[in-house]
């Protein structure tokens, strides 16, 4: 079954720190990889898409990276400020389920002022 | 603004009165989904839809009817809802199906109670 798997759950961290937000996957055929940020009773903002054929992708103070080969993502955080205290969700489009994104559970931040 | 709009966003009723949630997209996407979010068990596909009038199930279909008879909406619908379909829920669109490169957009989520 292709699954994804974030961990932890949640994480607090004080302000200024930098930080790494971890997402694994059961099967290395991908099309892509997207992570999401989720507000409290809000929609998904996406942050960031890599590519199958990518081994990362940086928007601002955000780089996401990925390694098909373990099955592993990472989304690293500089400087983190109380405005990124959110919800990260990562997201796979496996190959043979190309339809829809598989995704996980999510870590929730909380940044601390 | 390029976005997806839901409405309503917040509704409560009760079991067996027929609702639907819509869903509208600006874009010209092709591709359009509905998934619930739920504690615990994340977001859930429920239909997807490959453009006009072309529509299939996700992973968690029952109780749920969408049509897709113009490309920038995409209603759900729920004929008799019951209680265990209270959940917070999310429609997306992108401009095709698959790629690598195709980001998901995605609507600010329905949140429905079924008393």
């Amino acid at each position: 079954k292709q699954e994804v798997t974030q961990i932890p759950a949640a994480l607090s961290v004080p302000e200024g720190e930098n930080l790494v937000l971890n997402c694994s996957f059961t099967d290395s055929a991908i099309y892509n990889l997207q992570w999401f940020r989720q507000d409290p009773g809000k929609g998904l903002t996406s942050l960031l898409l890599i590519q199958s054929s990518q081994r990362e992708q940086t928007s601002g103070r955000l780089n996401a990276s990925l390694d098909k080969s373990s099955g592993r993502s990472t989304l690293y955080i500089a400087a983190s400020q109380p405005g990124d205290s959110a919800t990260y969700l990562c997201a796979v489009r496996f190959f043979g389920a190309a339809r829809q994104l598989t995704f996980g559970s999510g870590t929730q931040l909380t940044v601390l002022p | 603004e390029a976005q997806v709009t839901q409405n309503p966003r917040y509704l409560i009723t009760v079991t067996g009165k027929k609702l639907t949630v819509t869903c509208s997209q600006n874009m010209n996407h092709e591709y359009m989904s509905w998934y619930r979010q739920d504690p615990g068990l994340g977001l859930r596909q429920i239909y997807y839809s490959m453009n006009v009038e072309v529509t299939d199930k996700g992973d968690v279909p029952e109780g749920y009817k969408v049509s897709r008879k113009e490309k920038r909406n995409f209603p759900l619908i729920l004929e008799s809802p019951s209680p265990n379909q209270t959940s917070l829920y999310f429609c997306a669109s992108s401009l095709m199906a698959s790629g690598s490169t195709d980001t998901q957009y995605f609507g600010p989520g329905t949140r429905l109670t079924v008393l």
